[in-house]
């Protein structure tokens, strides 16, 4: 089976632009999270989709947004882009156990942000 | 008080030796955790997870959960040079999940 893919790997943008990245689940996992990860903060919560409705949110600015289609693809969306943007940015997808929910990461996208 | 505290390490020990690392957690509501291993430059990959009280043991690897003290605690044994990651513990309550900062561990040959 297929892991989680995220696209693209690598991103530079500069600051105000902004910028869209994609995840696709492993299939059959209807759930995806997202997690910002940087030296300084670790792993962040940004928010979490299930047939196409956000679950849950971390504390993020409104800069900060995602969508899931139909088909369990997300979409996360940073506007504005800051400086302190820059962090990998990870995709993990799950089976909506409940309790029992394993996260599976993807390979993550590395933003830039110059 | 963070969320998931975990030791910071760096953690070194020899090869073939036991690698103990630890997390505690704050919130008594807390149903499921999990120990994720990441590489320099790679994502998380999950090594074991764990939802009851006691041990579990997967091959080398040995997750123990104490609700009690609010604490989960891997063991390695047997450890090899290709352990050398940083270990993440991660909580779960209902749909939040939450991270700790992970230790660095290194297995010297």
């Amino acid at each position: 089976k297929a892991g989680v893919t995220q696209t693209p790997r690598y991103l530079i943008k500069t600051r105000g632009q902004q910028v869209t990245l994609s995840c696709s689940p492993i299939s059959g996992h209807r759930s995806v999270s997202w997690y910002q990860q940087t030296p300084g903060q670790g792993l962040q919560f940004l928010f979490e989709y299930f047939s196409e409705t956000q679950r849950n949110k971390g504390n993020f600015p409104g800069r900060f947004s995602g969508r899931q289609f139909s088909n369990s693809r997300s979409e996360m969306n940073v506007s504005t882009l800051e400086l302190g943007d820059s962090a990998l940015y990870l995709c993990a997808s799950s089976l909506p156990r409940g309790l029992y929910n394993e996260q599976f990461f993807g390979p993550g996208t590395r933003l830039t942000v110059l | 008080q963070k969320e998931v505290e975990q030791n910071s390490g760096p953690l070194s020990v020899p090869e073939g030796a036991i690698a103990s690392l630890n997390c505690t957690y704050s919130d008594r509501g807390s149903q499921s955790f999990f120990w994720y291993r990441q590489y320099s430059g790679k994502s998380p990959e999950l090594i074991m997870s764990i939802y009851s009280n006691g041990d579990k043991e997967d091959g080398r690897f040995t997750a123990q959960l104490n609700k009690a003290s609010q604490y989960v605690s891997l063991l390695i044994r047997d450890s090899q040079p290709s352990d050398s990651a940083t270990y993440l513990c991660a909580v779960k309550r209902d749909n939040d999940m939450r991270f700790g900062a992970g230790t660095r561990l290194t297995v010297k040959p």
